[in-house]
């Protein structure tokens, strides 16, 4: 069965300062990776996905994730935060043949000023 | 439309009473899903379409909730019998298959 892992539940960081959240999969074959971002009231919005080929992929807002086969990972990073950063952050896996994605916990992002 | 819509956007309803809520995928997308997400909660899994048929219904919580989708494009949730548990934030998204998923803006259901 796959499923997702997201280790922190809340994190804070000043604006300006780097950002790493984590996300670790469980997943049979290759997985396909996601992350999404959902604001306060809002849907959730993709930022970026991994199907294969280049591990590190780069998204929307800045935003990029590295792909590591053999720590199960898919680590979403930015390298200044921006106020408007904050928000919940969905890490997913999915499957080739589609059907329903797995989705983690989300990470809720604080941005100090 | 660009995007996946849902309507409506608010709904409050009795306890006992039955529900209805829409969803209209992105035309062109085969596959359509279904979450729930209670307040402060992640999502969790419904029930998922590809074309007209749902090979997955493992997430409906209980035979109260049923869905439906008719010509591969519009579907319905329907929850009969609301309880006050089933107030949420009902997301719907859709998709080519094996690709991102593309999330409506969800219908807030309160359950009096």
């Amino acid at each position: 069965a796959q499923s997702v892992t997201q280790p922190d539940i809340h994190i804070t960081v000043s604006e300006g300062a780097s950002l790493e959240l984590r996300c670790n999969y469980s997943y049979g074959a290759t997985p396909y990776l996601f992350w999404y971002v959902q604001s306060p009231g809002q849907g959730l919005q993709l930022l970026l996905k991994y199907f294969s080929g280049d591990t590190l992929v780069q998204g929307i807002k800045g935003f990029e994730a590295e792909f590591k086969r053999s720590q199960s990972s898919f680590n979403l990073r930015k390298p200044s935060v921006h106020w408007s950063d904050a928000a919940e952050y969905f890490c997913a896996v999915g499957a080739a043949n589609a059907g329903k994605s797995t989705f983690g916990d989300g990470t809720t992002l604080t941005v100090k000023p | 439309g660009a995007g996946v819509s849902q309507s409506p956007s608010n709904k409050v309803t009795e306890k006992g009473k039955d529900v209805e809520l829409r969803c209209d995928p992105i035309s062109g997308h085969t596959a359509l899903y279904w979450y729930r997400q209670s307040l402060g909660q992640g999502l969790e899994f419904l029930i998922y379409f590809q074309g007209n048929s749902a090979p997955d219904k493992s997430g409906l919580p209980s035979d109260r909730f049923s869905a439906e989708r008719t010509g591969g494009s519009v579907s319905t949730l329907t929850i009969q019998r609301t309880q006050q548990e089933d107030s949420a934030v009902y997301l719907c998204a859709s998709s080519y298959p094996g690709t991102a998923q593309y999330f409506g803006p969800g219908t807030r259901l309160l359950v009096l």
